[in-house]
């Protein structure tokens, strides 16, 4: 099976603008979670989309979103960028069945903002 | 490759050697936990998964360990080699309303001399 992908890999964007990131999860996972990593903070979670819903959400605010498509396939938007949005962005793909919680990570969108 | 951790604890053994890395969980409620191996430029990868039912499990070359009375997980490694060389975190998640909510902890850098 292919593994997770995120497009694009590099991201420069300067502040005010916004930016949507795509994942593609694992064929036949259905269970989509974004995750924020950087020096500081390390990996905190954003939210996690199961059959084109929402069911759980991190501590961040409104400027960051995301949506899930029916073939699984996940985006995130950030919107009025800020310096501190720079970060690798991490998805995580899995089952997202009861007892299935295993996450399989794609390599990262990078982002910078100037 | 990309910088995970600006200040992250770092263990260096020598080739062969077992190395033990120790993570302090924060909720005496999680049920669940992984150890995930991050290197330079990639996302982090499944090592190994334990439930709290449970106070050992053991994969190839690596076993968890589990003290919920202490609120502590450690992952050793066995003949520790070169391609070992990488960040360590471990992840933990509770209740069954969170469904792949993971709590990360900050991570440790093994460092694997020849």
């Amino acid at each position: 099976k292919a593994g997770v992908t995120q497009t694009p890999r590099y991201l420069i964007k300067t502040r005010g603008q916004q930016v949507t990131l795509s994942c593609s999860p694992i064929s036949g996972h259905r269970s989509v979670s974004w995750y924020q990593q950087t020096p500081g903070q390390g990996l905190q979670f954003l939210f996690e989309y199961f059959s084109e819903t929402q069911r759980n959400k991190g501590n961040f605010p409104g400027r960051f979103s995301g949506r899930q498509f029916s073939n699984s396939r996940s985006e995130m938007n950030v919107s009025t960028l800020e310096l501190g949005d720079s970060a690798l962005y991490l998805c995580a793909s899995s089952p997202g069945t009861s007892g299935q919680h295993r996450g399989f990570f794609g390599p990262g969108t990078r982002l910078t903002v100037l | 490759g990309e910088s995970v951790g600006l200040h992250l604890p770092t263990l260096s053994v020598q080739e062969g050697d077992n190395s033990i890395i120790n993570c302090a969980y924060s909720n005496s409620a999680s049920d669940y936990f992984i150890w995930y191996k991050q290197e330079s430029g990639k996302g982090p990868q499944f090592i190994i998964d334990i439930r709290s039912n449970m106070d050992k499990r053991q994969g190839q070359r690596v076993t968890v360990l589990l003290n919920k009375t202490v609120k502590h997980l450690s992952l050793q490694i066995a003949a520790t080699q070169p391609g070992d060389s990488a960040v360590y975190f471990c992840a933990e998640k509770w209740g069954l309303q969170n469904f792949n909510k993971f709590y990360f902890g900050s991570g440790t850098k093994l460092n694997v001399k020849p």
